[in-house]
């Protein structure tokens, strides 16, 4: 089945480490992404890329960092510069081809700093 | 920038009954809808591009675009108790990485 998959669903970190989300699509996807999702304040998009490896800041991008070394794979590791880690991170994924601008979405990985 | 508004952060509707969730757009022509359960991605309801200003989606939903109003709003006649779940909005464009801009979100309850 084609899909995106993001692991670990749940993830716990102390303060002042680095922990590394992973997200994988087997779509054929150009285009990848990273949001967070906090209470009432719907989804941010921290970091994208449309092409291996290359990638662009989103709005809140402080305290995270990407890569992109493969078209099928793009982690995001969450700094211990990140003041405020614990959210719900969703990955997503898009053609770019046709003008279709329909994401398609992971189950997400839950990050709770403990 | 692009923008889009949800201004209703709850709604309760009892079970069988119409449901209206509204969002408001700025400058953008592409529209869509995402329903959200508890712990899970998003997942598309409908989206508009072009053409016929009432789309129709899945699990029941429509929408309608109204250029005047700059309105997205989605729609069910008649809710069923599996609908309960957050409801986002979101605008995007192509260029620049066909980002997308989200809503807030509306928290769909549904009383039986």
């Amino acid at each position: 089945d084609g899909g995106i998959t993001q692991s670990p669903k749940y993830l716990f970190r102390k303060e002042g480490q680095n922990v590394t989300l992973s997200c994988e699509q087997n779509l054929n996807h150009d285009a990848m992404y990273w949001y967070r999702q906090d209470p009432g304040q719907g989804l941010r998009l921290i970091y994208y890329s449309q092409i291996v490896n290359d990638f662009q800041k989103g709005d809140i991008a402080e305290g995270y960092s990407v890569s992109r070394e493969k078209k099928e794979s793009f982690p995001l590791t969450v700094t211990s510069a990140q003041k405020n880690p614990t959210a719900f991170y969703l990955c997503a994924s898009n053609t770019l081809r046709g003008g279709n601008t329909e994401a398609f979405f992971g189950q997400g990985t839950r990050l709770t700093v403990v | 920038a692009q923008s889009v508004t949800q201004p209703d952060i709850h709604i309760t509707v009892s079970e069988g009954a119409s449901l209206e969730l509204r969002c408001n757009y700025g400058a953008t022509p592409y529209l869509f809808w995402y329903v959200q359960s508890p712990g899970q991605g998003l997942q598309l309801l409908l989206k508009y591009f072009s053409g016929d200003t009432l789309v129709q989606g899945i699990k029941g939903f429509e929408a309608e675009f109204k250029r005047s109003q700059s309105s997205f709003n989605l729609r069910k006649p008649s809710v069923h108790w599996s609908d309960a779940a957050e409801y986002f909005c979101a605008v995007g464009f192509t260029g620049g990485g066909n980002k997308l801009t989200f809503g807030t979100g509306t928290q769909l309850k549904v009383e039986l």
